[in-house]
């Protein structure tokens, strides 16, 4: 399974962009990038995902380097609700046709600042 | 459109005995995926499910067992419950066949307690 790296944590000032970044070099080529974030331990929360163009929702953009080794998920301004874990997750195929499954890894607990 | 529903949310059982949660997807979703949340080991994938059918399973005991009913509902049991079973359980649910491309949606999890 393609596995994640994440820094463990990070501060951000509240409405400053909060960049976070993700390593993911062993990913294969039909396997796409999802961010969630948890706050609380309640359920994850989907932002985004993608798979080698850069994205953008109304939470997020999220911006994946052309060799797919490394994306960055930016929050462009920061809010106190925006402190969480955020995970960079690889989702990946396994199991009979057409299953699929997350690969989570430890996640950043992103703080943001007043 | 309500979310992914799992019920119970706490739980308190004891050594050795068996413990079964709900989870009852979106409407209209099919796929459903049970986790396991510890401090030590983070998120861990247990099983998929499909049209009834376990398409996937995590590397877990035999202890640990799913099913999923016509309607999409979906059950995981852990029998012989063991202190290590102590956990966050979640469940997630998305709608397509192929889910690659497709968000998977969580519901709040159910907190499994183990004494």
């Amino acid at each position: 399974d393609a596995k994640t790296t994440q820094p463990p944590s990070m501060d951000c000032a509240e409405g400053r962009a909060a960049n976070l970044p993700c390593n993911h070099s062993t990913i294969s080529g039909n396997e796409y990038v999802y961010w969630y974030r948890q706050i609380h331990s309640q359920g994850p929360q989907y932002i985004i995902h993608g798979l080698k163009n850069n994205e953008t929702n109304e939470m997020a953009s999220l911006i994946i380097t052309e060799d797919r080794k490394s994306s960055t998920l930016i929050l462009p301004h920061a809010t106190l609700r925006d402190t969480a874990v955020y995970y960079c997750i690889v989702r990946v195929r396994g199991g009979t046709q057409g299953a699929q499954k997350l690969v989570f890894g430890q996640g950043t607990r992103l703080t943001i600042n007043p | 459109k309500a979310g992914v529903t799992q019920t119970p949310r706490y739980l308190i059982k004891t050594r050795g005995q068996q413990v079964t949660l709900s989870c009852s997807p979106i409407s209209g979703h099919r796929s459903v995926s049970w986790y396991q949340q510890t401090p030590g080991q983070g998120l861990q994938f247990l099983f998929e499910y499909f049209s009834e059918t376990q398409r996937n399973k995590g590397n877990f005991p035999g202890r640990f067992s799913g099913r999923q009913f016509s309607n999409s509902r979906s059950e995981m049991n852990v029998s012989t419950l063991e202190l290590g079973d102590s956990a966050l359980y979640l469940c997630a649910s998305s709608w397509m066949a192929d889910g690659m491309n497709t968000e998977a949606f969580f519901g709040q999890g159910t907190r499994l307690t183990v004494v």
